[in-house]
C-alpha cells in the first residue's frame, strides 16, 4: 500500500493565485515528520517546510504553508501569490520513528505549472 | 552555502560497462544516500551510509553498490549496466538521524544505458 500519495500528477494555476498541493499519508506509527521539497528543471531537490506529527501548529516559511490534518492524515502544501519561478516538481516525504533507519518515504510528486 | 556535488549531469554509457557516480559533500555531514528518480515513482532508495566505511542497502540496491572511504564522498557503482538503469541518480547528504534533519540533494546526474 503507498504510504505518501499525491493524487495530483499535475496542475496549471495562474500567477498570483494560491496553490494547493494534495498529500495524504498512510502510517501507524505516532511520531512522524513530514517533509515538502521543491525540484526545479535543473534537477536539484530544494526543502520547502517540515511538519512534526506532535507540532501543535501548522508549519509556515515565508510563502509556503502545510495544512496538517492529522485525523484525516493528510499535509497539504500552501502555495500563496503564486509566482511563474514556483513552477517546478513537488514531492512530499515521511519519516517515521519506527524504521530503524529512519529513512524518507516519497510521494509520486505533482508537477505545477504557473501560467502568466 | 552547504553543498551537495556530484560529478557528471549527464552520462550516455553502453550496456555491460562499468559506470561510477560520484558525491562529494562539504558539510561534514554523517548520513549520504543515493536514490534513484523515474517519473511516477518519486524517489526509491538505492545505498545510504550513516559513517565512513559503512553502508547500508535500501529499497532497490540490486544491480548497485557504493563505496565510502572519505566522510565527505559517496560513490555508486554500477558494476555492469543495463539499459533499465537508465535513470536519474540523486545523491543526499544530512546531518543526525531523526527529527527535522532535512535531505540536502546534489544537482542530479541523468544517465542514458543504451
Amino acid at each position: 500500500a503507498q504510504k505518501i500519495t499525491q493524487t495530483q500528477p499535475g496542475m496549471f494555476v495562474q500567477e498570483k493565485e494560491a496553490v494547493t498541493l494534495d498529500c495524504t499519508y498512510d502510517t501507524s506509527d505516532p511520531s512522524y515528520g513530514l517533509f515538502w521539497y521543491k525540484q526545479p528543471s535543473s534537477g536539484e531537490m530544494i526543502f520547502l517546510i517540515y511538519q512534526g506529527s506532535y507540532d501543535q501548529q501548522n508549519a509556515t516559511e515565508g510563502r509556503y504553508s502545510l495544512n496538517f490534518q492529522k485525523a484525516r492524515k493528510s499535509a497539504n502544501l500552501v502555495i500563496s501569490a503564486s509566482q511563474l519561478g514556483d513552477s517546478a516538481m513537488y514531492f512530499c516525504a515521511m519519516r517515521e520513528a519506527m524504521d530503524s533507519n529512519y529513512q524518507l518515504i516519497w510521494g509520486a510528486g505533482t508537477k505545477l505549472i504557473i501560467k502568466p | 552555502d552547504v553543498k551537495v556535488t556530484q560529478s557528471s549531469r549527464y552520462l550516455v554509457k553502453r550496456t555491460g560497462e562499468k559506470v561510477f557516480l560520484e558525491c562529494v559533500q562539504d558539510m561534514d555531514h554523517e548520513n549520504m544516500f543515493w536514490y534513484r528518480q523515474d517519473p511516477g515513482l518519486g524517489l526509491r532508495l538505492i545505498y545510504f551510509s550513516y559513517d565512513v566505511k559503512m553502508k547500508e542497502k535500501g529499497d532497490i540496491p540490486e544491480g548497485y553498490s557504493v563505496s565510502r572511504e572519505k566522510k565527505e564522498r559517496f560513490s555508486l557503482i554500477l558494476e555492469s549496466a543495463s539499459t533499465n538503469q537508465t535513470s536519474m541518480y540523486l545523491c543526499a547528504s544530512s546531518l543526525g538521524s531523526f527529527g527535522a534533519n532535512v535531505l540536502t540533494f546534489g544537482a542530479g546526474s541523468r544517465l542514458t544505458v543504451l
